[in-house]
């Protein structure tokens, strides 16, 4: 069936520094990519997302990419900050029929200040 | 405004009780979704409602039973649940047309079975 791998499953980094995470995807029916953040006892937040017709997207110091024919895709964070520490997950959806998002297992992400 | 908002918080509940998860959203989405997440785990999805009718139930048991009385709520209904159903339980929206695919989720409840 249809999977998101992720990686890597955590992440520590000093506060400043870039954090990368990788997503790959197998169904190639999937067109669009959200990326969530997760924070202790909070509800997924999305913070940005690509579809398949661009390659890179950012918004402030998140940038996501994609590459379509290798099926991958990464969520670039610049300059991190502590309140950027929290779980992160990717998604890859198929943009017909059920639109049934397919989650990565997810990133824990630390800023160490 | 992308606020999906649900109740209660945090729930409690005995094996032979029956409560019910509320959630609601304003945005005019005609999808919503519940799903269930246990720790360090991405969510996994339970049900799918599309224009108020049930399009996706990925086998969940029958103890949970999920209900969109209009276009903006959508409750779940739970009864004889076992303690390995604690878990958040997270509401979601989406447009589902126009080509917008993004999912909105609420801060999801809390649930413990004892």
């Amino acid at each position: 069936g249809e999977n998101v791998e992720q990686h890597p499953s955590t992440l520590s980094v000093q506060e400043g520094d870039s954090a990368v995470i990788k997503c790959t995807y197998s169904d190639s029916a999937s067109n669009y990519f959200p990326w969530y953040k997760q924070e202790l006892g909070k509800g997924p937040q999305l913070i940005i997302d690509i579809r398949s017709n661009v390659g890179e997207k950012k918004d402030q110091r998140i940038a996501v990419t994609l590459n379509k024919t290798a099926k991958h895709f990464s969520l670039h964070i610049t300059e991190t900050q502590p309140e950027d520490s929290a779980v992160y997950f990717c998604a890859a959806v198929p943009t017909s029929g059920t639109y049934k998002y397919i989650f990565g297992t997810g990133t824990r992400l630390k800023v160490l200040a | 405004d992308t606020e999906v908002t649900q109740t209660p918080k945090h729930l409690v509940m005995g094996m032979t009780n029956k409560k019910s998860l509320k959630c609601e959203q304003h945005m005019g989405h005609r999808a919503m979704y519940w799903y269930k997440q246990k720790a360090k785990k991405p969510p996994e999805l339970m049900f799918v409602y599309s224009y108020e009718k049930l399009s996706i139930n990925e086998s969940v048991p029958s103890r949970f039973s999920p209900e969109c009385p209009n276009s903006s709520l959508l409750n779940l209904h739970l009864h004889a649940l076992q303690p390995e159903d604690s878990a958040l339980y997270l509401c979601a929206s989406m447009q589902s047309d126009r080509g917008s695919y993004e999912q909105y989720f609420g801060p999801g409840t809390r649930l413990t079975v004892t």
